[in-house]
């Protein structure tokens, strides 16, 4: 069966810090990954989405930026954090149109 | 007009209550529809998928999906306190994978 895996689960970083945000799928191959930012009060969004190693779709001008350097691992990074980009970021992956979630990270910027 | 539009609530109903969540929509070229759930502060749980018009049941629930009304729901049989949760649709077209969703309703079930 397929796992999605997030890392860290939560996350309290200062204004102008760097960040990193992994996520890894087990038990398939070549996914489609996305990362989404979920605000208070604003939905899902969805910031970055990936068919395949190396090849990142922006969706949002973002203080934000992804990478997938192998077929099954995701990151989403930024050089300097702002207030703005507290949030809950979660990372997908789709089969066939029915898309599953992981388990999210929690990130305050403070 | 926003592509989804999802009534937010919340919705709070006694246990045994039969619930339905709603969401419309206004691109007439979506043709997957998804209804997530999604506890506090865990990802979304996909809860049903249809594929174009029709309905489809699995245990205590229901979607339904009309496209001459651009019009979704789901619908929940005697809901039980574990129900509790906030509900998210989500659509797309065929041919992309790419979901737009709707910004969810929160439900409460009171024992």
């Amino acid at each position: 069966s397929q796992t999605i895996h997030q890392w860290p689960a939560t996350l309290v970083q200062p204004v102008g810090s760097p960040l990193s945000l992994e996520c890894t799928v087990e038990g398939t191959s070549n996914p489609n990954l996305y990362w989404y930012r979920q605000a208070a009060g604003r939905g899902l969004q969805l910031l970055f989405y990936s068919v395949g190693i190396g090849q990142i779709s922006s969706e949002v001008p973002q203080n934000l930026s992804a990478s997938r350097p192998q077929d099954r691992q995701f990151i989403l990074s930024s050089k300097k954090l702002l207030l703005s980009d507290s949030g809950f970021y979660l990372c997908a992956w789709t089969r066939s149109y029915e898309q599953y979630f992981g388990p999210g990270t929690r990130l305050t910027v403070t | 007009q926003k592509e989804v539009e999802q009534d937010p609530g919340p919705l709070s109903v006694p246990e045994g209550a039969i619930v339905s969540l709603n969401c419309t929509y206004s691109n007439s070229a979506f043709q997957y529809f998804m209804w997530y759930r999604q506890y506090s502060r865990k990802g979304p749980e996909l809860l049903m998928y249809t594929y174009s018009s029709g309905n489809k049941e699995d245990g205590r629930f229901t979607a339904q999906v009309d496209k001459s009304s651009k019009y979704i729901s789901l619908f929940i049989r005697d809901s039980q306190p574990s129900d509790s949760a906030t509900y998210l649709c989500a659509m797309s077209q065929g041919g992309s994978e790419k979901l737009v969703f709707g910004k969810g309703t929160k439900l409460t079930v009171n024992p």
